[in-house]
């Protein structure tokens, strides 16, 4: 398996803009994670899903931001409009039940000008 | 906010063991504790995980104190590849897959030198 694949792999887009970031998690892995890296806050949780369904988005900062995954093999995060304070690496991880740990994408760094 | 303590830095000479400690003194009875690494502009990696025996892989071991309130991440022979952030992560037992729900802190920067 090729692993968790995010795309773009880096994206700079002025601010006001619409920003979609894109996921395909490990194939049979039926949880999918997105977070967040800043400098000053590290490592966000930001909304994870349970086969397709949103399980906790507590994470996700505003109404800005939002998260789809329409089928088990692709999710979407979005940011509407775009602000410069939401220039970060963005990561995905898939995991399935029965593994003991999360695997991880190579990230989406995002810079808002 | 993350449940554990670690130093912000440390370094190790190549071929050495790497010894790094967390502490986790408010972990409770169904807390496991984890350990990835984050290596420079990738993803973070899971590395090892237990609740209270010591435990081993190929990549290292963990030592976890009979109190549970401290545990050491162990990399018996560094290498500069071994150059990363280090994460100790408190977090419940996950069933059912939802083993990536998890808090981060700021980790411990290992910096392996020749």
């Amino acid at each position: 398996d090729a692993g968790v694949i995010q795309s773009p792999r880096h994206e700079v887009t002025e601010m006001g803009q619409e920003v979609t970031l894109r996921c395909k998690p490990i194939s049979g892995h039926d949880y999918l994670f997105w977070y967040r890296q800043t400098m000053m806050r590290g490592l966000e949780l930001l909304i994870y899903f349970n086969n397709n369904v949103p399980i906790d988005d507590s994470g996700m900062p505003e109404d800005r931001f939002s998260a789809k995954m329409p089928n088990a093999s692709f999710s979407t995060l979005k940011i509407q409009p775009s602000e410069p304070r939401d220039s970060a690496v963005y990561f995905c991880a898939s995991s399935s039940q029965g593994d003991t740990e999360a695997f991880f994408g190579q990230g989406t760094r995002l810079t808002v000008v | 906010d993350a449940k554990t303590t670690q130093p912000p830095s440390m370094d190790c000479a190549e071929g050495r063991a790497a010894n790094l400690p967390c502490n986790h003194s408010t972990i409770s009875g169904n807390e496991y504790v984890y350990w990835y690494r984050q290596i420079h502009s990738q993803g973070p990696q899971y590395i090892i995980h237990g609740l209270k025996n010591n435990e081993t892989n190929e990549m290292a071991s963990l030592i976890i104190t009979e109190d549970r309130k401290s545990s050491t991440l162990i990399l018996p022979h560094a290498t500069l590849r071994d150059t990363a952030v280090y994460y100790c992560i408190v977090a419940e037992g996950r069933y059912g897959g939802s083993q990536g729900n998890l808090i981060f802190g700021k980790g411990t920067k290992l910096s392996v030198k020749p």
